[in-house]
C-alpha cells in the first residue's frame, strides 16, 4: 500500500481557499486517491476521490498531476466549521481494500 | 451516502471486564468490515479486517484473542474487547465496504477502562 506524506498542520482564515498537498510517490496503477475529514471524537467522513486530473464535488476539488505522485485537496472559502483533520489515503479498494491512515493534516480556520 | 452505525457511542467499564461494540451497515450489505483504533491526537490504526462468514484478519501486533471479531451477517460486525485494561481505553471506529468498494465509517465508540 502506498505511503502518504502530508503537512502536519495548516492555518487559514475564514473565506480563504485552502490547498492541502499529499505526496504518494509509490502509488500503484490501480490505486485511487481518497480524502477524508475527521472532527474530534467522530468517524472520518468521505470528502472526495479521484484517479487522475481533476475531480470536483459540492465541497471540494481534487487535483492530480499526470504522474499521480501527489494530489492536492482544495477547499474553497473555508469556514470555522472546516477546522478538522484531513487524511489523504491511497489504495485500490480491491480484495484488500483496507485503508491505511497516515498522520493527516490538522487544519485550523481562524475568524 | 451509506450509513454505518456503532453501539454504544461510549462505554465505561472496570478493568478485567469484557466490552462488546457493534457495527452495523444500515442501508447496504457489507461483505467486508474494518476495525480501527485511535488514541488521542493520533491517526487511525487498522486493527483487523473481517469478512462475513469467515475469520478476521488481524494486523501485526493486534492480539486476536483479546480483540474478538465476529461478522455473522452482511450488516453486523462485533468487536469484543476481552479482559479490558486501562491501556485499551481508546476510540474504536468501524468501517464497512460495499460492492463498489467505497468505505463508509461509523461514528466511533469511546471506551474508557477504569
Amino acid at each position: 500500500l502506498a505511503k502518504t506524506t502530508q503537512p502536519i498542520s495548516m492555518d487559514s482564515y475564514e473565506g480563504q481557499e485552502v490547498n492541502i498537498t499529499c505526496s504518494h510517490n509509490n502509488i500503484a496503477t490501480n490505486d485511487y486517491i481518497t480524502w477524508y475529514q475527521q472532527f474530534p471524537s467522530q468517524g472520518p467522513r468521505f470528502i472526495i476521490q479521484g484517479y487522475k486530473t481533476k475531480v470536483t464535488n459540492e465541497v471540494a476539488s481534487l487535483f492530480i498531476p499526470a504522474d499521480r505522485k501527489s494530489s492536492t485537496l482544495s477547499l474553497p472559502r473555508v469556514s470555522l466549521s472546516d477546522t478538522a483533520v484531513y487524511y489523504c489515503l491511497v489504495g485500490d479498494g480491491g480484495s484488500q481494500g483496507n485503508l491505511i491512515f497516515g498522520k493527516g493534516t490538522k487544519l485550523s480556520v481562524k475568524p | 451516502g451509506a450509513v454505518v452505525s456503532q453501539h454504544p457511542s461510549w462505554v465505561i467499564c472496570k478493568s478485567g471486564t469484557s466490552v462488546k461494540i457493534e457495527c452495523r451497515s444500515l442501508d447496504f450489505q457489507a461483505t467486508t468490515m474494518f476495525w480501527y483504533r485511535q488514541f488521542p491526537k493520533q491517526s487511525l490504526m487498522l486493527m483487523a479486517t473481517s469478512n462475513e462468514g469467515s475469520k478476521a484478519t488481524y494486523e501485526q501486533g493486534v492480539e486476536k484473542d483479546k480483540f474478538l471479531i465476529n461478522h455473522a451477517s452482511l450488516t453486523l460486525s462485533t468487536l469484543t474487547v476481552t479482559s479490558a485494561h486501562p491501556e485499551d481505553s481508546s476510540f474504536y471506529i468501524c468501517s464497512a465496504r460495499d460492492d463498489s468498494h467505497e468505505q463508509f465509517f461509523g461514528p466511533g465508540t469511546r471506551l474508557t477502562v477504569l
